[in-house]
């Protein structure tokens, strides 16, 4: 089935400074990815929609200047956490569309100290 | 807009037991429904979907049926296993495809 790679599973990095969180599509293309953010013991909340070759469309209350999302080819999509803060540590998902619905990532926990 | 009202856990249950999550959406239009689960450590894994109304999703000895006169869609096992602990997460989708919009989602244990 379809498979999305998500890296890094964990990642602790210094207040102030930038993260990139890759996702790939193993073996098929996704034209569309979506990313989740998920507080603990809350649920998913839907940051962003991206799609290949065009900007990404936000939700309501994300900073797409903070968050940026690339999504350059059919098979990756980047998610950067730039001037990252504490509050900014959370479990970040994507998800790709496939041909029968969506297929997720592994998911990164960040952690800002 | 769109919601989902999942049932709050965390839900401890003994192996063999019988197990209900309730399920409540709120949409616009006739969404598709979905259950993921996720496993510890891992990303999330679609477990069943419905389409449709009066449709009913099944894997894995789950079930859940799409009941558009109660806007719910609660899932179901029979008797459950140590190896069926994990989060479970309700969901749905305006068109196949587009966006989901998540419950809360429900801890589950299942204690031998």
């Amino acid at each position: 089935g379809a498979v999305v790679s998500q890296h890094p599973s964990r990642v602790i990095c210094k207040s102030g400074t930038s993260v990139k969180i890759e996702c790939r599509s193993l073996d098929f293309q996704a034209t569309t990815m979506f990313w989740y953010r998920q507080f603990p013991k809350q649920s998913l909340m839907l940051m962003a929609t991206s799609n290949e070759g065009s900007k990404a469309t936000y939700e309501q209350g994300v900073e797409k200047d903070k968050f940026l999302i690339n999504h350059a080819s059919l098979t990756l999509s980047t998610l950067t956490v730039t001037s990252a803060h504490p509050e900014d540590s959370s479990f970040y998902i994507c998800s790709a569309r496939d041909r029968v619905g969506y297929t997720f990532g592994s998911g990164t926990r960040l952690t800002v100290v | 807009g769109d919601s989902v009202t999942q049932m709050e856990g965390p839900v401890t249950l003994s192996e063999e037991a019988f197990l209900t999550i309730n399920c409540t959406y709120t949409a616009t239009g006739y969404p598709s429904l979905f259950w993921y689960v996720q496993y510890p450590g891992e990303g999330l894994q679609l477990l069943l979907k419905a389409t449709k109304a009066d449709d009913k999703g099944s894997n894995k000895g789950f079930e859940a049926t799409y009941r558009k006169e109660t806007t719910s869609f609660h899932l179901e096992k029979g008797s459950v296993q140590v190896s069926d602990s994990a989060v479970y997460f309700c969901a749905l989708s305006e068109s196949l495809g587009e966006k989901l919009t998540f419950g809360t989602g429900t801890r589950l244990t299942i204690i031998p």
